[in-house]
């Protein structure tokens, strides 16, 4: 198995631009995470899916960020416009149904001049 | 906040040596799981522990938790170079909450 993939590793952009952060989860895995790593907030859980449906967006900082998961092996995470403090890392995970443990990709570095 | 929060936020020893970080939370939990982050990566899990169990091995890890106290504790003995990352813990409440990390350095 490939584990989880996300694209681009790597994201500069200039401030107002829009930004795209996809996802493609384990095979057979029906939770999607979405988390932003900062040095001063840490790791921070900023969406999270199940079975395709969001079911808890209450991390999502502001209407600039938006999720979507249009099927269970694609997800995306837009941020419009973006700004010079959403640059982080931004993971995904995905969790098998019934198990307990989240499997990482391998993040997205974002950085916003 | 719900999240662990872990003790030192970062660490220095020898290689061979014992390492032990803390991690204290603040509700009850479904169980808690330590994960590894090596520079540049994503997490990676190492081991988990449900609120009903004490105290779990995993090769040169050790873990415990203390319900009472709201802490757990990882252990890794016979420290190696290629330990050297950051340490998490995560608590699971239906939906995860990682600490702020202990950042691990492993002299050879």
């Amino acid at each position: 198995d490939a584990g989880v993939i996300q694209s681009p590793r790597h994201e500069v952009t200039e401030m107002g631009q829009e930004v795209t952060l996809r996802c493609k989860p384990i095979s057979g895995h029906n939770s999607l995470f979405w988390y932003r790593q900062t040095m001063m907030r840490g790791l921070e859980l900023l969406i999270y899916f199940n079975n395709n449906v969001p079911i808890d967006d209450s991390g999502m900082p502001e209407d600039r960020f938006s999720a979507k998961m249009p099927n269970a092996s694609f997800s995306t995470l837009k941020i419009q416009p973006s700004e010079p403090r959403d640059s982080a890392v931004y993971f995904c995970a995905s969790l098998a149904g019934g198990q307990e443990t989240q499997y990482f990709g391998p993040g997205t570095r974002l950085l916003v001049l | 906040s719900q999240q662990g929060e872990e003790d030192p936020q970062a660490l220095s020893i020898q290689e061979g040596e014992n390492a032990t970080m803390n991690c204290s939370y603040k509700t009850s939990i479904n169980n808690l799981q330590w994960y590894r982050q090596n520079s540049g990566r994503g997490l990676v899990h190492l081991i988990l522990i449900r609120s009903n169990e004490r105290e779990k091995h995993s090769g040169r890890l050790r873990v415990t938790l203390d319900t009472s106290k709201k802490s757990s504790s990882l252990l890794i003995t016979a420290s190696r170079a290629a330990d050297t990352a950051s340490y998490f813990c995560a608590t699971d409440l239906g939906k995860f909450y990682f600490g702020s990390g202990t950042k691990l350095n492993v002299k050879p």
